[in-house]
């Protein structure tokens, strides 16, 4: 079935440092791939996404690109903010008629 | 402010108990969706109502019984729950049929904790 991986949290940075966030997927076909986050005490936001292969997604400062040779959507920022930290989720979706699978969540703390 | 509003945000109470979750979204959506986030473990789809039928049931049980009267209030009615449904249960929406059909708005979730 189609299922989300991404690396295990928490991770812990200082302000300005790079950020990567691994995600690898399964599933069959050509899903939508996307990333969602929480900010403490709020409900998932959607932060970006990326429907087809090769397409790079991107939002406040944070990239991931569509990988499909790698079934990969790695979620990176060339410079982390005390206001970055949250809990980042990535998830797919099949299809237009398919619910979203996520993954488990990595949770970031970013220390001024 | 997403436009899906939770009641209460956080919730206690005992085995015995019957309480109820509320969620209403000011969006205009035709879905409603039930999460449940626990620690460590992937966010969890419980049920989901479409032009409020509901479509999906992910095998859960029946001590959780949602209500869907119209497509902007969606309930989740909980009775005689267990100490392992303490978590933070989530409501989005969406608008289905449509290209912006993949993104799902959240609400702020209820905490809750089961004694």
């Amino acid at each position: 079935g189609n299922s989300v991986t991404q690396m295990e949290g928490p991770v812990t940075l200082s302000e300005e440092a790079f950020l990567t966030i691994n995600c690898t997927y399964t599933a069959t076909g050509y899903p939508s791939l996307f990333w969602y986050v929480q900010y403490p005490g709020e409900g998932l936001q959607l932060l970006l996404k990326a429907t087809k292969a090769d397409d790079k997604g991107s939002n406040k400062g944070f990239e991931a690109t569509y990988r499909k040779e790698t079934t990969s959507f790695h979620l990176e920022k060339g410079s982390v903010q005390v206001s970055d930290s949250a809990v980042y989720f990535c998830a797919l979706r099949r299809g237009g008629s398919e619910k979203l699978v996520f993954g488990k969540g990595t949770k970031l703390t970013v220390n001024p | 402010e997403t436009g899906v509003t939770q009641t209460p945000r956080h919730l206690v109470m005992g085995m015995t108990n019957k309480k109820s979750l509320k969620c209403e979204q000011h969006l205009g959506h035709n879905a409603m969706y039930w999460y449940k986030q626990s620690a460590k473990k992937p966010l969890e789809l419980m049920f989901v109502y479409n032009f409020k039928e509901q479509t999906e049931n992910n095998s859960v049980p029946s001590r959780f019984s949602p209500e869907c009267p119209n497509s902007s209030h969606l309930f989740l009615h909980l009775h005689t729950l267990q100490p392992e449904d303490s978590a933070l249960y989530l409501c989005a929406s969406s608008q289905e049929g449509t290209p912006t059909n993949e993104k799902l708005f959240f609400g702020s979730g209820t905490q809750l904790s089961v004694l």
